[in-house]
């Protein structure tokens, strides 16, 4: 158990709709990424937060946002889904940023129908 | 930017043999690396890192030296179990004032009796 924790654990939903994802870091880590990792694509950063603040943009889209509250648990919000967003997503944290090592939550798998 | 390439999957051993799995990366500065392993329907676990150029990482009989003049950081098994079956993602983090982490798209393992 690496202390993150992730809800759903699983979500299936319908194109075009609205989903938001949920983590909780470990206690103490105050950085939170998000990834998302399908068969094609591999595992993809999106973004990443820093005690409240955005620190890394990586390949997130337009309709994907996140936020990281002052509790420090974080949300990915997915909308106008479309069939291609299907895959697990994950969330990891870290005490900071930059070169420490990250803990991974056990994933939501979404899918879009 | 920078980016980790491992060698293309699966890689299918008998229990007992020895295991390499290849991993070069590129990037600025300094950044750590580290390997992780995922278990079929699991996150993504920390499975060991090294922090600076010549640094030994080990967890459960693996090892991974970085070496900074070949870019490299190839994950080692003398002994390979049932148990290792899995996918091992090399990654990086920091660096250049980089906050992004990078992974390798993943190798997966499989190991026969």
């Amino acid at each position: 158990d690496s202390g993150v924790t992730q809800t759903p654990k699983h979500l299936i939903t319908a194109t075009g709709q609205r989903v938001t994802l949920r983590c909780s870091p470990r206690s103490g880590d105050l950085s939170v990424y998000w990834y998302q990792q399908s068969l094609d694509q591999g595992l993809q950063f999106l973004i990443q937060y820093y005690n409240g603040e955005e620190r890394a943009k990586g390949n997130i889209l337009e309709r994907f946002s996140a936020q990281q509250f002052p509790d420090l648990h974080s949300e990915l919000n997915l909308s106008s889904l479309e069939l291609g967003d299907s895959a697990l997503y994950f969330c990891a944290s870290s005490v900071a940023g930059g070169n420490y090592e990250q803990y991974f939550g056990p994933g939501t798998r979404l899918t879009v129908t | 930017g920078n980016s980790v390439t491992q060698m293309e999957g699966p890689v299918t051993l008998s229990e007992e043999a020895f295991l390499t799995i290849n991993c070069t990366y590129t990037a600025t500065g300094y950044p750590s690396l580290f390997w992780y392993v995922q278990y079929p329907g699991e996150g993504l676990q920390l499975l060991l890192k090294a922090t600076k150029a010549d640094d030994k990482g080990s967890n459960k009989g693996f090892e991974a030296t970085y070496r900074k003049e070949t870019t490299s950081f190839h994950l080692e098994k003398g002994s390979v179990q049932v148990s290792d079956s899995a996918v091992y993602f090399c990654a990086l983090s920091g660096g250049g004032g980089s906050y992004i982490p990078t992974f390798g798209r993943g190798t997966s393992l499989i190991v026969h009796p």
